[in-house]
């Protein structure tokens, strides 16, 4: 069966460090991949989305960029952070047919200070 | 692209009273529509989904969904509420022309008073 991996469930950085967060699936090859931000009392933002290794969709200009080097493995990462990119990140994947639900890790509570 | 709107940011029922979340999309092409749950601090998990096939959808935990395309809604919907229902919910819809990229709805919150 797939799963989804998504790591660190907290993170509280310093304003101006730099960020990165993994995620990784298994089960499945050639998955769609996405990143959310949810700030509090929002809803879900979609940031970056892959179809496939190499090929990133920008959702939002920020500071923030992703990566997929690998098939199952989508990155989030960020220079320096500022103090507006505290929030909850969700990593998501749906398989590449079309029409199909996307399944989420368990989310990165970031807190930048 | 298309986009959703969810109606209430916030909605408070009863237990034991029916449930109505509403939810209305945009979507250029034939779109796929999902309803997930998020308890605090949680991920998502799917309720149920709508993919061009019946356009009443029985979902997980009770819930329902109907795809009314000429009013562009896709409302959840439960009978009974129950305490452990208060949660999050959030309406998605994707389509073919958009790469299958999935656009969430800002969320209602669902409170259920004893």
């Amino acid at each position: 069966s797939q799963t989804i991996h998504q790591w660190p469930a907290t993170l509280v950085q310093p304003v101006g460090s730099p960020l990165s967060l993994e995620c990784t699936v298994e089960g499945t090859s050639n998955p769609n991949l996405y990143w959310y931000r949810q700030a509090a009392g929002r809803g879900l933002q979609l940031l970056f989305y892959s179809v496939g290794i190499g090929q990133i969709s920008s959702e939002v200009p920020q500071n923030l960029s992703a990566s997929r080097p690998q098939d199952r493995q989508f990155i989030l990462s960020s220079k320096k952070l500022l103090l507006s990119d505290s929030g909850f990140y969700l990593c998501a994947w749906s398989s590449e047919r079309m029409n199909t639900e996307a399944f989420f890790g368990q989310g990165t509570r970031l807190t930048v200070v | 692209a298309q986009s959703v709107t969810q109606l209430d940011s916030h909605v408070s029922v009863s237990e034991g009273t029916p449930v109505l979340l509403r939810c209305n999309y945009s979507s250029s092409y034939s779109p796929s529509l999902f309803w997930y749950v998020q308890h605090p601090n949680k991920g998502l998990q799917l309720l149920l989904k709508y993919t061009s096939a019946a356009t009443l959808v029985k979902g997980i935990n009770g819930f329902e969904a109907e795809f009314k395309k000429s009013e562009t809604s896709f409302h959840l919907t439960k009978p009974s509420a129950h305490m452990s229902d208060a949660a999050e919910y959030f309406c998605v819809v994707s389509d073919l022309v958009n790469n299958n990229d999935m656009r969430f709805g800002a969320g209602t919150r669902l409170t259920v008073k004893p």
